[in-house]
């Protein structure tokens, strides 16, 4: 499974876009970039997935680089709902494992 | 559309006990994971079922741990006897198939406290 790399954590304004990193330079190609989300005492939430092209959703948006070696999330307003660990995922298609590392912890301020 | 159900939310045992989790999957999804998270990291996978057949279990400590997925449907997660490092929230978590994308739809979790 490709591993991920992504800082620990990160601050944003209420209200300013956010920019979350991973850098995955061993993906394959047929990895998935995933991202998933998790608020305190929930379990993870599916935020966003993309394979070559750029992904808008009504959460976020996805930009993957074009040598697939590394992507970003964007929340394009955070909200103090948005603070959170965003787990960055190559998810193995020949493995169907999700397999999380220890992901960026959000802090939005007011 | 119902979520992933897990039960209990909260159980506090002493080493050496045996506790168990329950989970209900979101209808009609074939796959159903189990994680383990300790304070501070990302989910560990536990094992994988799709329908009731086992597809990974290669991070189940099978001496103490054991899963399982009658009718393939809702699953249930042992632990006997517990260690003070089991403590962790155990979380379930459900998708469509083995070939979908990769979305999986969380519980809220169980959370252990060993003593």
């Amino acid at each position: 499974d490709a591993k991920t790399t992504q800082p620990n954590s990160m601050e944003s304004n209420e209200e300013e876009p956010v920019h979350l990193p991973c850098n995955h330079s061993t993906i394959s190609g047929t990895d998935y970039i995933h991202w998933y989300r998790q608020l305190p005492s929930q379990g993870p939430e599916y935020v966003i997935h993309g394979l070559t092209s750029n992904v808008n959703n009504r959460m976020a948006s996805l930009a993957i680089a074009e040598d697939r070696k590394s992507s970003t999330l964007i929340l394009h307003r955070a909200t103090l709902r948005d603070a959170a660990v965003y787990y960055c995922i190559a998810y193995g298609g020949a493995t169907n494992k999700l397999i999380f590392g220890t992901g960026t912890l959000l802090a939005v301020q007011p | 559309e119902a979520g992933v159900a897990q039960s209990p939310r909260y159980k506090i045992i002493e080493k050496r006990q045996s506790v168990a989790f329950w989970c209900n999957p979101i209808s009609g999804h074939a796959t159903l994971y189990w994680y383990q998270q300790i304070l501070g990291q990302g989910p560990k996978l536990l094992i994988q079922f799709q329908n009731n057949g086992v597809v990974d279990d290669s991070q189940l400590p099978k001496d103490r741990f054991s899963a399982e997925r009658l009718k393939g449907v809702d699953s249930t997660l042992k632990i006997q006897p517990a260690k003070l490092e089991d403590s962790a929230v155990y979380l379930c978590a459900s998708s469509l198939d083995l070939r979908n994308t990769g979305e999986l739809f969380f519980g809220e979790g169980s959370r252990l406290t060993v003593l």
